[in-house]
């Protein structure tokens, strides 16, 4: 399967630690981005890359939240000190730009916080 | 006010019935409108693009856009039961604007019925 794949698919943690995602998108995707679902809301946007450059944060994510993509690959989203809030879906998509807009995305990494 | 406001539903209707989804938006910027459909517990799938206004027809799916009211739709001829999910409306500006990165309405859960 080439689609975008992302780990876990499900993290529990206790509050005040911290959490890791990962994802991997579709391997000739040069563009990445993260968002996030909560229930019955649609994706909200997070962060993009373009290749290895993270070009926009949303003025919504806290400093607790760092995004990497080493090498224009994988990406990964760490959440610091979680917070109940945080609880959500992790929704990672790639594109490769040919028709702006047009997202792939991944089945989500789903974040409880205790 | 949200960019992007869609009614979450649900909207149930009988198998074989026409279904229209709608849209409002707020950005006249926005050139890229999109449907995304997701069914429980998965990410956004892309099911119909439209640049600009006008129809697009794709099978059982029609999507139109009147930029002029700021209103896109969705309609679903013969509707099945497959077709219960959470349909989700994005849109973009032209990325020689600058951004692309899609913002989405809050989705309209569809129920089909047997």
């Amino acid at each position: 399967d080439t689609g975008v794949s992302q780990d876990p698919r499900h993290k529990i943690t206790k509050r005040g630690q911290n959490v890791t995602f990962r994802c991997d998108p579709i391997s000739e995707h040069n563009r990445l981005y993260w968002y996030r679902q909560t229930l019955g809301q649609g994706p909200e946007f997070l962060t993009y890359f373009q290749n290895e450059a993270q070009l926009e944060k949303s003025r919504l994510l806290s400093d607790r939240f760092s995004a990497e993509r080493p090498k224009g690959s994988f990406s990964t989203l760490e959440i610091q000190r979680t917070e109940q809030g945080d609880s959500a879906m992790y929704l990672c998509a790639s594109s490769f730009g040919r028709l702006d807009g047009e997202l792939f995305f991944g089945e989500g990494s789903r974040l409880t916080v205790l | 006010q949200k960019e992007v406001e869609q009614d979450p539903g649900p909207l149930s209707v009988p198998e074989g019935a026409i279904v229209s989804l709608n849209c409002t938006y707020s950005n006249s910027a926005f050139q890229y409108f999109m449907w995304y459909r997701q069914y429980s517990r998965k990410g956004p799938e892309l099911l119909m693009y439209t640049y600009s206004s006008g129809n697009k027809e794709d099978g059982r799916f029609t999507a139109q856009v009147d930029k002029s009211s700021k209103y896109i739709s969705l309609f679903i001829r013969d509707s099945q039961p497959s077709d219960s999910a959470t349909y989700l409306c994005a849109m973009s500006v032209d990325s020689s604007g600058g951004s692309y990165i899609p913002t989405f309405g809050r989705g309209t859960s569809l129920i089909v019925h047997p």
